[in-house]
């Protein structure tokens, strides 16, 4: 069974990086068949797309956010990261990390989200 | 302000049917049959209902359905029960630039 756990800081000063690791067991990150996203929700809202990265590094981000975004990937750990620089109050949330399904064709994209990790807690505060 | 257009609330009985709808454009969800629909419960992780517009994952009751008409996707829950009171998504593919949008999320009270 496919199981992804996220992990990191739960707390962040103001106009620092946020850093985030999603750890996925059960499973090759380096599968061909899959992307693997962030995603969050801040307290009482709805969720928000943050980016999602293919095994070769391939990556495709949110432009609200994709100045501050960057997602890498770490297949001889199995591991995928998040870092979001300069944030603010704003980006407390509730930050999940899920693998995707993908477009058919030649040329994929990510699709739907098939597994969710369990989500962590980010405050931003100083 | 979310992409994707859903009702605040629904709400049913129990053993009734209830149908979320999910509003978008010709660039999203009229334009693909990758609109995906997630449920979920306070404190938890959101789970994946429905796929591909209306594809079930191995262990969803096939209560849960989904649907697309033009650029309007619905969720339609038959035979209510107490546990389907939930927070409902809906997500959309919407091409190379921005793959993927959510709706605003719509809360199923179960009377």
């Amino acid at each position: 069974q496919l199981q992804l756990q996220e992990s990191g800081p739960g707390l962040v000063k103001p106009s620092e990086t946020l850093s985030l690791t999603c750890t996925v067991s059960g499973g090759s990150i380096s599968s061909s068949s899959y992307y693997w996203g962030w995603i969050r929700q801040p307290p009482g809202k709805g969720l928000e797309w943050i980016g999602s990265i293919y095994y070769s590094g391939s990556t495709y981000y949110n432009p609200s956010l994709k100045s501050r975004v960057t997602i890498s990937v770490d297949t001889s750990k199995n591991q995928f990261s998040l870092k979001l620089s300069s944030v603010t109050a704003a980006d407390t949330a509730v930050y999940y990390c899920a693998r995707q399904l993908k477009t058919v064709g030649t040329k994929t994209r990510p699709t739907n989200f098939d597994y969710w990790g369990q989500g962590t807690l980010v405050t931003v505060s100083s | 302000q979310s992409a994707l257009t859903q009702p605040r609330s629904v709400s049913g009985s129990p053993g009734q049917s209830v149908t979320i709808s999910c509003t978008g454009t010709s660039s999203d969800v009229g334009g693909y049959n990758y609109v995906s629909w997630y449920q979920q419960h306070p404190g938890k992780a959101p789970k994946l209902m429905i796929y591909d517009v209306s594809k079930r994952p191995s262990g969803v009751p096939d209560r849960f359905s989904g649907s697309k008409s033009g650029n309007t996707a619905s969720l339609t829950i038959s035979g209510l029960q107490a546990e389907d009171e939930a927070d409902y998504y809906c997500c959309s593919y919407a091409g190379s630039y921005t793959p993927v949008v959510f709706g605003g999320g719509t809360k199923l009270t179960v009377l």
